[in-house]
């Protein structure tokens, strides 16, 4: 089965950019799609289709994917950002839907 | 806006079959152009994708937990429910439905039920 792998933890400074991975094989073939997850909360779509942002959600979120790598960077991190992030793909062989493992920004 | 929202027993007997129903509003759930699914995250945990379906009955199940599920629709009440059964404490998560365009994203999320499966 397809495997997403996320780091389980990025530290950042206010006002700094930060950015979170999500590795898997060929991933960049793949649409990719990040939720933000607050505590007690349903995950929210904050990128999806890679590099697209729904409406509401502030450009300093932005995505990228290529190669074996896909990427969320946070430019300008505000206190508010401090949360998990998940990655997600649809992985066409096995007809699963996949979620890395989740990574929790830290806001220093 | 869409909104959906998840229904159902907060606490199951290990063995049961656990029932949930997601009920959809301000939006189509016979539109053609989404799958309706459920996802899990246990306590602490990563999330977990359990399977999803169309509004023709069609079902697509993670194959990890595909013989213990059963998804249905029902259109007239703008429904889609979620039946796993022989649960185990493993199963103790907290359950979401959620709206999917088609192996897409999840752009659509209810606010989450947890169940917690009891000896």
């Amino acid at each position: 089965s397809y495997v997403l792998t996320q780091p389980p933890s990025v530290s950042v400074a206010p006002g700094q950019t930060a950015r979170i991975t999500c590795g898997g094989n060929n991933i960049g073939s793949k649409s990719v799609h990040w939720y933000q997850q607050k505590p007690g909360q349903a995950p929210v779509l904050v990128v999806y289709d890679d590099d697209d942002r729904p409406s509401g959600i502030p450009e300093r979120f932005s995505g990228s994917n290529s190669g074996n790598t896909a990427t969320l960077t946070f430019s300008r991190v505000e206190a508010g950002d401090e949360a998990d992030y998940y990655c997600q793909v649809w992985d066409t062989s096995s007809e699963h839907e996949v979620f890395g493992g989740g990574t929790k920004l830290t806001v220093l | 806006q869409v909104q959906l929202q998840e229904s159902g027993p907060g606490l199951v007997k290990s063995s049961q079959t656990l029932s949930l129903t997601c009920t959809v509003s301000g939006g189509s759930i016979s539109s053609s152009n989404y799958y309706w699914t459920w996802i899990r995250q246990s306590p602490g945990k990563g999330l977990e994708w359990i399977g999803y379906i169309y509004y023709s009955g069609t079902t697509y199940y993670n194959s990890s937990l595909k013989s213990r599920i059963t998804m249905s629709v029902d259109t007239s009440k703008s429904q889609f429910s979620l039946n796993l059964k022989s649960v185990t404490a493993a199963d103790t998560a907290v359950y979401y439905c959620a709206r999917n365009p088609q192996q897409g994203s999840f752009d659509y999320w209810g606010q989450g039920t947890l169940v917690s499966v009891s000896s």
